[in-house]
């Protein structure tokens, strides 16, 4: 069975303290990684997908990179509005169920 | 372009009744699934749909039932409520299920609280 863990559980830094949250995966065939963005009441907001081992890719202070049992979400010189919980999930291979890891709670504080 | 709109937002329901959630996908998508949220589980799978079809299920109960409409419009169901029921529905579409590439965007779930 799939499985997919996220470190650390909540994290706390200081506006502009850079950091990185790590999703470490077991999966019996990688059809990609996904990392989404979750607001307080809100649903998952995509962010990333990742599909082999070197990629990476970049949105604003946001960096995704893959290896082949870990994903991480590099966070630089982050803001305030970057507070967030952030999931990372696989797909099932085959079909489109997606299994979540637990999130890292991050607060950016001013 | 809209994204997934799910209705209604927020509803409390009594322990015993039942339910039904309401999801429109992105336009063009035809795979919806659905999932639920607590603050203990996180998120968890509950059933996918597909050109009307039930695909894949996660591991609830028969309480928890769903459709999917030639519009690929979807519902769920959960029939007499328990208060662990109380939870975050989340549905989500995608346009190519089971293809490398393919995106799944979530709406912005349906808050059920059961008194």
């Amino acid at each position: 069975e799939d499985q997919v863990t996220q470190s650390p559980e909540a994290l706390r830094l200081q506006e502009g303290e850079s950091s990185s949250l790590n999703c470490s995966y077991t999966v019996s065939g990688l059809r990609g990684l996904f990392w989404y963005r979750q607001d307080p009441g809100k649903g998952p907001e995509f962010l990333f997908t990742l599909y082999s081992a070197g990629e990476e890719k970049e949105k604003e202070r946001l960096k995704a990179t893959l290896t082949k049992k870990e994903s991480f979400l590099h966070i630089t010189a982050p803001k305030p509005e970057d507070s967030a919980t952030y999931l990372c999930a696989v797909p099932n291979f085959g079909n489109e169920k997606l299994t979540f890891g637990t999130g890292t709670r991050l607060t950016i504080i001013p | 372009k809209a994204g997934v709109t799910q209705t209604p937002r927020y509803l409390i329901k009594t322990r015993g009744q039942q339910v039904t959630l309401s999801c429109s996908p992105i336009s063009g998508h035809r795979s919806v699934s659905w999932y639920q949220q607590t603050p203990g589980q996180g998120l968890q799978f509950l059933f996918e749909y597909f050109s009307e079809t039930q695909r894949n299920k996660g591991n609830f109960p028969g309480r928890f039932s769903g459709r999917q409409f030639s519009n690929s419009r979807s519902e769920m169901n959960v029939s007499t409520l328990e208060l662990g029921d109380s939870a975050l529905y989340l549905c989500a579409s995608s346009l190519d299920p089971g293809t490398s590439g393919n995106t799944i965007y979530f709406g912005e779930g349906s808050w059920l609280t059961v008194v």
